[in-house]
């Protein structure tokens, strides 16, 4: 699996952007980046994945720079609600069967009011 | 939204007990997961489901655990002989396709004394 690189914890205040940075400068061209949150105490929860262009959803953007090594999760307006912890996951295609994502330790998103 | 349901919500059990953990993927997924986490640590693949029989499966999925999806809605875990270490929380996912987002439930926390 690629191995990725985040920040331990970020802080932002609320009704601000969040850039979450990401490095994955093993990414094998046909990986996918992937991005999870957890909230305390539930599940992980999917934000958003893309290949190679900048994606948007209504939770998220994600920049992917051009030589894929390193991507940027955007979150355009923090809210209390987003604090969690953020995983970058680049997906190994394994060539067949449903393979497990692997996740690492994250980035804990403190949001300040 | 669908979402992913799983019971009981807290388990607790004597070591060397048998404990089925239960989840109720999305209905129209085809692909079904199960994830732990320790307290306090990372997110750790189980096994991955597909067709009726698993996928692919860790290191941690030996030959204690099982799955099954006994009908049409439910999957589950089973752990034959429980141990302490097995403390952790478990969580369910389920995914339209291969590589699409993962749906996770909101876990069940096992405590095995």
């Amino acid at each position: 699996d690629a191995k990725t690189t985040q920040p331990n914890s970020m802080e932002s205040n609320e009704e601000e952007p969040v850039h979450l940075p990401c490095n994955h400068s093993t990414i094998s061209g046909t990986d996918y980046i992937h991005w999870y949150r957890q909230l305390p105490s539930q599940g992980p929860e999917y934000v958003i994945h893309g290949l190679t262009s900048n994606v948007n959803n209504r939770m998220a953007s994600l920049a992917i720079a051009e030589d894929r090594k390193s991507s940027t999760l955007i979150l355009h307006r923090a809210t209390l609600r987003d604090a969690a912890v953020y995983y970058c996951i680049p997906d190994m295609y394994s060539g067949g069967g449903a393979d497990g994502l692997t996740f690492g330790k994250g980035t804990h998103l403190i949001i300040q009011p | 939204e669908p979402e992913v349901t799983q019971t009981p919500s807290h388990q607790v059990t004597q070591m060397g007990q048998e404990v089925i953990l239960r989840c109720v993927p999305i209905s129209n997924h085809l692909y079904f997961y199960w994830y732990r986490q320790i307290l306090g640590q990372k997110v750790e693949f189980l096994v991955s489901f597909y067709n009726n029989e698993i996928s692919e499966k860790s290191e941690i999925f030996d030959d204690q655990f099982s799955v099954e999806r006994p009908d049409g809605s439910n999957f589950t875990l089973k752990i034959r002989s429980t141990k302490l270490e097995d403390s952790a929380m478990y969580f369910c996912a389920s995914s339209e396709a291969l590589r699409l987002a993962l749906h996770f439930g909101n876990g069940t926390r096992l405590t095995v004394t």
